[in-house]
Formats: C-alpha cells, sequence, structure tokens
C-alpha cells in the first residue's frame, strides 16, 4: 500500500521565482486537500478537490497560488513570484469521503524556503 | 475566540505516568473529530477517530463532550516514543477541517 507521496520534499528558491509541487493521493482516494504549516501552528487549509473539481479555495490562497487536478488523480499547487513569507511546510493529504470516512491521511510535505 | 483551542504545553512527564490532553471547538456544527500525532518536522498521522461513545486504542482513550464542545485524549503508561505534538482535529464539513496548534508533549526517562 503506498500512502500520498510529494515531490520534491524541500525547496530552495530565490524570491520572484515561480515553483511546483506535486502530490499523488492514495488511489481510491476521491478527495485531496492542501495545508500550509508554519513553524508552531498546525496545518491551514488552503483548498480542496473532490475528483477533479476544485471545490472550495482560503482566502489564503493569494492569487499567486494555483492548483490544479487533472483527472482527477496527482494534484499540483503552483507559487508564482515566490516571497519570503511563503517559506512553509505544503502538506498534501487525501480521503476517501465515501460515508462518514472522513479520515485524512497526510503525505511527507514539501518544505519550502524562499530567500 | 479561535476555532479549535488547544494548551500548547509542554507537557513533560515521566516514563509510566499518565498524562490527558483538552482540546476545544467553537463550532456546535461540527460532525468529526480526531488526533493526529506529529512529530518535529514530519507530516501529522492519524491517532485515531474520536465517536460520541468514545473509544480506546491500547493506552490511548478518546472522549467527545458535545454538551461542552471538547473532546480529550488520554495516555496511559507513557514511553519514550510518545513524545510528539499531539494534534486536535475538528470537522465541519465535507473540506473543513480545523487544527489546533498542537501539544507538545515530552516523556522523560
Amino acid at each position: 500500500d503506498t500512502g500520498v507521496s510529494q515531490d520534491p520534499r524541500h525547496k530552495i528558491t530565490k524570491r520572484g521565482q515561480n515553483v511546483t509541487f506535486r502530490c499523488d493521493p492514495i488511489s481510491e482516494h476521491n478527495r485531496l486537500y492542501w495545508y500550509r504549516q508554519t513553524l508552531g501552528q498546525g496545518p491551514e487549509f488552503l483548498t480542496y478537490f473532490q475528483n477533479e473539481a476544485q471545490l472550495e479555495k482560503s482566502r489564503l490562497l493569494s492569487d499567486r497560488f494555483s492548483a490544479e487536478r487533472p483527472k482527477g488523480s496527482f494534484s499540483t499547487l503552483e507559487i508564482q513570484r515566490t516571497e519570503q513569507g511563503d517559506s512553509a511546510m505544503y502538506l498534501c493529504a487525501s480521503s476517501i469521503g465515501a460515508g462518514h470516512s472522513y479520515e485524512q491521511y497526510f503525505g511527507p510535505g514539501t518544505r519550502l524556503t524562499v530567500t | 475566540r479561535k476555532e479549535v483551542e488547544q494548551d500548547p504545553g509542554p507537557f513533560n512527564v515521566p516514563e509510566g505516568a499518565t498524562v490527558a490532553f483538552n482540546c476545544t471547538y467553537s463550532n456546535s456544527a461540527s460532525q468529526s473529530f480526531f488526533w493526529y500525532r506529529q512529530d518535529c518536522r514530519k507530516e501529522p498521522k492519524l491517532l485515531m477517530s474520536v465517536y460520541s461513545s468514545g473509544n480506546e486504542d491500547g493506552r490511548f482513550t478518546a472522549q467527545l463532550n458535545r454538551a461542552s464542545q471538547y473532546i480529550s485524549l488520554l495516555i496511559r503508561d507513557s514511553k519514550l516514543s510518545d513524545s510528539a505534538t499531539y494534534l486536535c482535529v475538528v470537522n465541519a464539513g465535507t473540506y473543513k477541517y480545523i487544527f489546533g496548534t498542537g501539544t507538545r508533549l515530552k516523556v522523560l526517562a
């Protein structure tokens, strides 16, 4: 059984550059979530997909952020014109969403450092 | 008031001790509740879901009190390996998962 995977695990970029992260959810999970976590805080919701449809975006997600989930499988999160405040751990989670199975399973995260 | 509140700790306890954490939530429409464990610089891992009737998994017991809007986690016979941050998570809809800031536990030899 492969869990949620994320790539890359670490990314160091210079301010102003664009970065893209990938998430591969657990194969039978139709729900996919992106979160951002900074030191000492819990994960903060960014966006949610059910299959290929992006159903919700947080106000935290500025217009520099975009996410896609083509074909309802893997997802990508792109940050354009990165800023130092974007430095954080970006976590992807998936859930099956059937019945009352709201349990989320997280990937290992992508740690972004903007210099 | 935060939607989900936890005491950040740290809770420093000796091996073998029993320790309990509480977490309060503000949205009375919340439907599902979870405890996650997070080790330093790692992803959160699901520890247990919390059911209305309470549930137990080995040394871990979770309780839900809807009237007072809090959930609890009890760890018995603490092990060094239990040292981690414990995140309370409240689900108030399909995508709306609210995480607490976590409670740090340090189990001391």
